[in-house]
């Protein structure tokens, strides 16, 4: 069985700039999550997908945006980065049978972001 | 709104001693509850979870008791190792909901 896999690993970019992050979802999940986790925090949930359609929001702006492909991998999009985009962003996959209730979630490695 | 809360680290300890992580929730209704460790340079892995009160979930050693009446879910280990060392979240979703609400986390190290 294929884990969750976030592709690239650690990113650097200047503010303003706008960045696409990658995820394939562990075989046999069919809703991807997304989750920012700055420096010595908790992860705080961005959004969640779901046959290709957002289901769920958490509170982060319109320049956050993300896509789910039918193969349920997905891409998580920053418009106009802020130095505060600066953090270690979780991929996570699940299988729900139906909307909001889920198996529990499989977490990716991240990508670490890092804005200058 | 819904919160997680769990008691400040780092925290520090030698090997085969007992190990108790406090954390306490907010929330309306009756979420599940979770603990998730993250080893150094890797995502979130589930720990243990407990869906309702009195519930005791475990793996690999460690326990929590879902506590309804003090709203809280500490998790325990009684001899800790060095490979126990990472960062542990505890974390609730309520029933129907998308997200998991985290805890700020609890950095634990292990000395030989």
């Amino acid at each position: 069985e294929t884990g969750v896999t976030q592709s690239p690993t650690h990113l650097i970019k200047t503010r303003g700039q706008q960045v696409t992050l990658r995820c394939s979802s562990q075989s046999g999940h069919n809703t991807v999550s997304w989750y920012q986790q700055a420096l010595g925090q908790g992860p705080q949930f961005i959004f969640q997908y779901y046959r290709e359609e957002e289901n769920g929001r958490g509170n982060f702006p319109p320049r956050f945006s993300g896509l789910q492909f039918p193969n349920y991998s997905s891409e998580l999009n920053v418009n106009a980065l802020e130095l505060d985009d600066s953090a270690l962003y979780l991929c996570a996959s699940s299988l729900s049978q139906v909307r909001g209730d889920h198996s529990p979630l499989h977490f990716g490695n991240g990508t670490r972001l890092t804005v200058t | 709104g819904d919160s997680v809360t769990q008691m400040e680290g780092p925290v520090t300890l030698s090997e085969e001693a007992c190990l108790t992580i406090n954390c306490t929730y907010t929330a309306t209704g009756y979420p599940s509850l979770f603990w998730y460790v993250q080893y150094p340079g890797e995502g979130l892995q589930l720990l243990l979870k407990a869906t309702k009160a009195d519930d005791k979930g475990s793996n690999k050693g460690f326990e929590a008791t879902y506590r309804k009446e003090t709203t809280s879910f500490h998790l325990e280990k009684g001899s800790v190792q060095v490979s126990d060392s990472a960062v542990y979240f505890c974390a609730l979703k309520k029933k129907g909901a998308q997200k998991l609400v985290f805890g700020q986390g609890t950095r634990l190290t292990i000395n030989p």
